[in-house]
């Protein structure tokens, strides 16, 4: 059964920095894009980062560019997305998901919700 | 950037009505398009992908069509599992999401 688990959010400081953790099981997951996907308050799905299996493709939404980092260690099973100078309008539950072959999305977790706020 | 518009952005409905749903791209995505449930609180599900392929284990009351620019999502008899939030998303360019339709008990 696949299963993604994210973990590491929470309340930070405007400014601050947090490292969110996806742990994966159930999969091959060397074999897959994966992404981060972020849904603020009673609003809707933003992707903000994926990349590629090696991590030589890696992309982003134009508002997390050059604060926001996606990475992976393939031998731990597990993405992460470093961010940092967060900003209030990055408060939002963040989803790790897997890429399918054709580029949809498969699997999701469960969240965790990042609060930024003084 | 490609952008995704969907309507309406609330759908009032009763059991067993057919409902669709529109999802429009600002250029063409080819057949690359998803379309995905969302409940409170919880993770979207996948419901279709390529615009018209059905994903393992959903019901086959949901059914999507289009190409190009202009799709469409359609539940032909809406049930009361169905009351949910729907999104589309493209995947021809990066991915981009539609800003969701609210399905409600009408």
């Amino acid at each position: 059964e696949v299963q993604l688990v994210e973990s590491g959010g929470g309340l930070v400081q405007p400014g601050g920095s947090l490292r969110l953790s996806c742990a994966a099981s159930g999969f091959t997951f060397s074999k897959y894009w994966m992404s981060w996907v972020r849904q603020a308050p009673g609003k809707g799905l933003e992707c903000v980062a994926t990349m590629n299996q090696d991590g030589s493709e890696r992309h982003y939404v134009d508002s997390v560019k050059g604060r926001f980092t996606i990475s992976r260690d393939n031998a731990k099973n597990s993405l992460y997305l470093q961010m940092n100078d967060l900003r209030a309008e990055d408060t939002a539950v963040y989803y790790c998901a897997r890429v399918d072959d054709y580029g949809h999305f498969d699997y999701w977790g469960q969240g965790t919700l990042v609060t930024v706020s003084s | 950037d490609i952008q995704m518009t969907q309507s309406p952005s609330t759908l009032s409905a009763s059991v067993g009505d057919r409902v669709t749903i529109t999802c429009r791209a600002s250029q063409s995505i080819r057949l690359w398009l998803a379309w995905y449930q969302q409940k409170p609180g919880k993770a979207p599900n996948l419901l279709i992908y390529k615009a018209s392929s059905l994903e393992s284990g959903v019901p086959s009351r949901f059914s999507g069509s289009g190409s190009g620019t202009e799709f469409t999502l359609t539940i032909s008899s809406l049930q009361p599992d169905d009351f949910a939030t729907y999104y589309c998303q493209q995947y021809n360019n990066y991915w981009t999401f539609g800003q969701g339709t609210k399905v409600e008990i009408k």
